[in-house]
């Protein structure tokens, strides 16, 4: 079985400052694991995915995360936060099950950025 | 190259009624994938759909069914619907030998009243 735990349900930030979103996932098997974004009245949209090569994984918009076996851990950082980073934030983790491969969602993570 | 398409956008049905909803993957992929978004929720996983067969099932009851196509695109059908299945229902497609991202479409948001 796997699941996803974000920490959270709400971050607040200020307009350049650091961003940090936790995520910590249980999976039997190693996990692929994912970070997506979904803008108000749209579906989501991935922003990197950690699929057992580097453990620091770079994505689109600046963000990172960094898979950390040992705290079973997969936060999501940017240095910098923009106003346009406002929006929900979900994890995934994902394993072989039944010959496919089938993500897990945590609840996801409200990021608000306030001027 | 369009993404995944869905439609419709939004739908508005009446308890124990039928609803059926589309989805057309990305070019390229063979395997769709429908999920079930409550307000305030991760998706939740309902099914996929495979070479035009369900591969997987979520936790969902038999009101809830699919069907694939062969040019790969999918409907999903929620019979008898109740107040409980207004949502956000989200298709994602993929390639079976890929590596198991899932492209996600922009969703029909369903309101039962």
């Amino acid at each position: 079985a796997q699941s996803v735990t974000q920490l959270g349900s709400h971050v607040s930030v200020s307009e350049g400052a650091l961003v940090l979103l936790r995520c910590n996932y249980s999976s039997s098997v190693p996990p692929y694991l994912f970070w997506y974004v979904q803008y108000p009245n749209q579906g989501l949209q991935l922003l990197l995915k950690y699929t057992s090569a580097a453990t620091l994984v770079k994505g689109i918009n600046g963000f990172e995360a960094e898979f950390k076996k040992s705290e079973t851990s997969f936060h999501l950082t940017k240095p910098s936060a923009h106003m346009s980073d406002a929006a929900e934030y979900f994890c995934a983790v994902s394993g072989p099950s039944g010959g496919s491969y089938i993500p897990t969602f945590g609840r996801g993570t409200s990021l608000i950025v306030h001027p | 190259d369009a993404g995944v398409t869905q439609s419709p956008t939004h739908l508005i049905k009446t308890r124990g009624q039928q609803v059926t909803l589309r989805c057309s993957p990305k070019s390229g992929h063979d395997t769709v994938s429908w999920y079930q978004q409550a307000l305030g929720q991760g998706p939740q996983f309902i099914f996929q759909y495979y070479e035009e067969e369900e591969r997987q099932r979520g936790n969902f009851p038999d009101r809830f069914s699919g069907h694939q196509f062969p040019n790969y695109s999918s409907e999903l059908n929620v019979n008898a619907l109740l107040l409980g299945d207004s949502a956000l229902y989200l298709c994602a497609s993929s390639w079976d030998r890929g590596s198991h991202e899932q492209y996600f479409g922009p969703g029909t948001r369903l309101t039962v009243t």
